[in-house]
């Protein structure tokens, strides 16, 4: 069974950091490209950023472009995301999801984690 | 960044109705159409792919058409289980979602 379960989410100030595990089980992990997705509190789905099964290709929503780094270590089975200058706004549960294709990264996400939530507050 | 717009924002409707979602992308994005149903407190769940395409173990009441920049989510006849909010999303450049359906029972 394909299984993805996030870790790492908590209460930090404004300014601070902060690094999202994705442990993923149940499918080759290397084979896949994986995103981040979040949902502040009571509003709508938001797609954070996505990692090639190699690591070599990431992509990033303008919202978090030069605060946020994606990585993974396929030999863990492990997605990361390595979230620096926190802001009220990012506050929200992050998903981890997995991409559909074998083959680079399309966007169609077919499995997802149970979220892990991030909240940035003073 | 392409824009998607989902309507309505909510809904309700009684049991054994048909219910129809539309969304609207704001540049041709050919079926490269997603349909994610999110239960409360719960992960999304793909329901729907290529517009079109039934994701595996997903009852045949759902049902999506559409290609190009409108597209139609549909429910044949509710059931009590689909309470839930449901989401389109493009792939065909990086992703964007819907505002989200929130359906409820009448």
């Amino acid at each position: 069974e394909v299984q993805l379960l996030e870790s790492g989410g908590g209460l930090v100030q404004p300014g601070g950091s902060l690094r999202l595990s994705c442990a993923a089980s149940g499918f080759t992990f290397s084979s896949f490209a994986m995103s981040w997705v979040r949902q502040a509190p009571g509003k709508g789905l938001e797609w954070v950023s996505a990692i090639s099964g190699s690591g070599g290709s990431t992509y990033y929503a303008e919202s978090v472009k030069g605060r946020f780094t994606i990585s993974r270590d396929n030999s863990k089975n492990t997605l990361y995301l390595q979230m620096n200058s926190l802001r009220a706004e990012d506050t929200a549960i992050y998903y981890c999801a997995k991409d559909y294709f074998a083959s680079g990264f399309s966007g169609r996400m077919d499995v997802w984690g149970q979220g892990t939530t991030v909240t940035v507050s003073s | 960044d392409i824009q998607m717009t989902q309507s309505p924002s909510s809904l309700s409707a009684s049991v054994g109705d048909r219910v129809t979602i539309t969304c609207q992308a704001s540049q041709d994005i050919d079926n490269y159409l997603n349909w994610y149903q999110q239960k409360s407190g719960k992960a999304p769940k793909l329901l729907i792919y290529d517009a079109s395409n039934l994701e595996t173990g997903v009852p045949s009441r759902f049902s999506g058409s559409g290609s190009g920049t409108d597209f139609t989510f549909t429910i044949s006849s509710l059931q009590p289980e689909d309470i839930a909010t449901y989401y389109c999303q493009q792939y065909d450049n990086l992703p964007t979602f819907g505002q989200g359906t929130k359906l409820e029972i009448k």
